[in-house]
């Protein structure tokens, strides 16, 4: 069964902690890709990597990091240094490239009090 | 400025009736306009991907149209069922220099589908 897994679903933090987010695919898709949804806002793309160990910033990185070590995961990093942390978070993935069709995963959403 | 527009903001309709959502861009250089559909709480859902060159796509019960000269497209569906009720995105990839590509997303347009 192929697709996009991201995990957790929602997830909790203090304020001043880091947060990792899981994804992973077994698609055998070569891109992936980081979103931010806010509620009034069209999906912002925060980082995208088009092949292993090589990323690139998106529109909002800042207060983010990522890291592409294996084709089927890449996982994003909350800091502490992100002024609004709490969103819903989005990976995608897709063949090759930001033209070709994304695939998306379920979404994790993330609160800091 | 690259921009997607889309209307109306929301929509409420009945359960077996069709409806025409609306996508006007802005987005130069223009490579693909895309539909998704997104349920509360989850990713977005590949409907539709329109080149340049096609005027007409249909997936099931949405049809989605793309008017290249005028830059606007419109999803149509049709004998709404309940479980259309989501928000629609239109999306639109821009091939900028440098072989450098960008999707510009609006905002949506929020569906609800009432029996």
């Amino acid at each position: 069964d192929g697709g996009i897994t991201q995990s957790p679903k929602y997830l909790f933090r203090k304020e001043g902690q880091n947060v990792t987010l899981s994804c992973e695919q077994n698609l055998n898709h070569d891109a992936m890709y980081w979103y931010r949804q806010d509620p009034g806002q069209g999906l912002r793309l925060i980082y995208y990597s088009q092949i292993v160990n090589d990323f690139q910033k998106g529109d909002i990185a800042e207060g983010y990091s990522v890291s592409r070590e294996k084709k089927e995961s890449f996982p994003l990093t909350v800091t502490s240094a992100q002024k609004n942390p709490t969103a819903f978070y989005l990976c995608a993935s897709s063949l090759t490239g930001i033209s070709y069709e994304q695939y998306f995963g379920p979404g994790t959403r993330l609160t800091v009090t | 400025k690259n921009q997607v527009e889309q209307s109306p903001q929301s929509l409420i309709i009945l359960e077996g009736k069709n409806c025409t959502l609306q996508c006007n861009y802005t987005v130069s250089p223009f490579s693909n306009l895309r539909w998704y559909k997104q349920d509360t709480g989850r990713g977005p859902v590949s409907l539709t991907i329109m080149t340049f060159s096609e005027n007409t796509k249909s997936n099931g019960r949405y049809t989605a149209t793309l008017d290249a000269d005028t830059k606007q497209s419109s999803l149509h569906i049709t004998a709404s069922q309940l479980s259309d009720s989501a928000s629609y995105i239109c999306v639109v990839s821009s091939d900028l220099a440098g072989n450098n590509r960008k999707l510009i997303w609006g905002l949506g347009t929020s569906l609800a589908v009432n029996p």
